[in-house]
């Protein structure tokens, strides 16, 4: 299977504990993009690499969530102490720019639930 | 900043009949992409779109981009059970950075 891949599927945490989910992107993308997504609403955008730069970053983005990307293939979003409001589905996408044009591909995400 | 409404919010069809739904904007956008996402599971793209006029087709699907660029349509003929779930549609600016996401459309079809 050559899509992206997001572990882990399912991650039960207490308030206050730090997580951090890897995100395994299609070989050859270049982007890297990070959404959240609670019940009923759309993916809300985090934050996006290029290879390995940090390009954005949302409002969003508390100082308690950092992620990375080391030389531009996987990445990590880590959640410090985390709070009961962060619960939610955590989205990984990929994505290749070719001529302006850009499709996102997205792994199955990994549900947050912060007890 | 960049919002993206969708319409309807939610549709009840007989299986066999049409559909179509709508994304609109009150930003430019020169991409719409068009997903479809199941429960617990991550959006799957559908349809991308790129240019003013342009009409795309996915087997049943068939989207839109505005003349306007401010908004997409979603179009799926003969609905069929397995095109239960949430339709997004996501759009992305003239600077190439993040895509914004609408609030999705709940699409039930009754057989």
């Amino acid at each position: 299977d050559t899509g992206v891949s997001q572990n882990p599927r399912h991650k039960i945490t207490k308030r206050g504990q730090n997580v951090t989910f890897r995100c395994d992107p299609i070989s050859e993308h270049n982007r890297l993009y990070w959404y959240r997504q609670t019940l009923g609403q759309g993916p809300e955008f985090l934050t996006y690499f290029q290879n390995e730069a940090q390009l954005e970053k949302s409002r969003l983005l508390s100082d308690r969530f950092s992620a990375e990307r080391p030389k531009g293939s996987f990445s990590t979003l880590e959640i410090q102490r985390t709070e009961q409001g962060d619960s939610a589905m955590y989205l990984c996408a990929s994505s290749l720019q070719v001529w302006g044009h850009e499709k996102l591909f997205f792994g199955s995400g990994t549900q947050l639930s912060v007890l | 900043g960049q919002q993206l409404n969708q319409s309807p919010q939610s549709m009840f069809i007989q299986e066999g009949e049409d559909v179509s739904m709508n994304c609109t904007s009150s930003s430019i956008f020169n991409t719409w992409l068009w997903y479809k996402q199941d429960p617990g599971e991550g959006p799957v793209l559908l349809i991308a779109l790129y240019k003013a006029g342009e009409l795309t087709s996915n087997g049943r699907l068939t989207a839109q981009f505005g003349i306007t660029r401010k908004d997409s349509f979603l179009n799926i003929s003969a609905s069929i059970p397995s095109d239960v779930g949430i339709y997004f549609c996501a759009g992305q600016d003239n600077y190439g950075q993040n895509f914004v996401f609408g609030p999705g459309t709940r699409l039930s079809v009754l057989p």
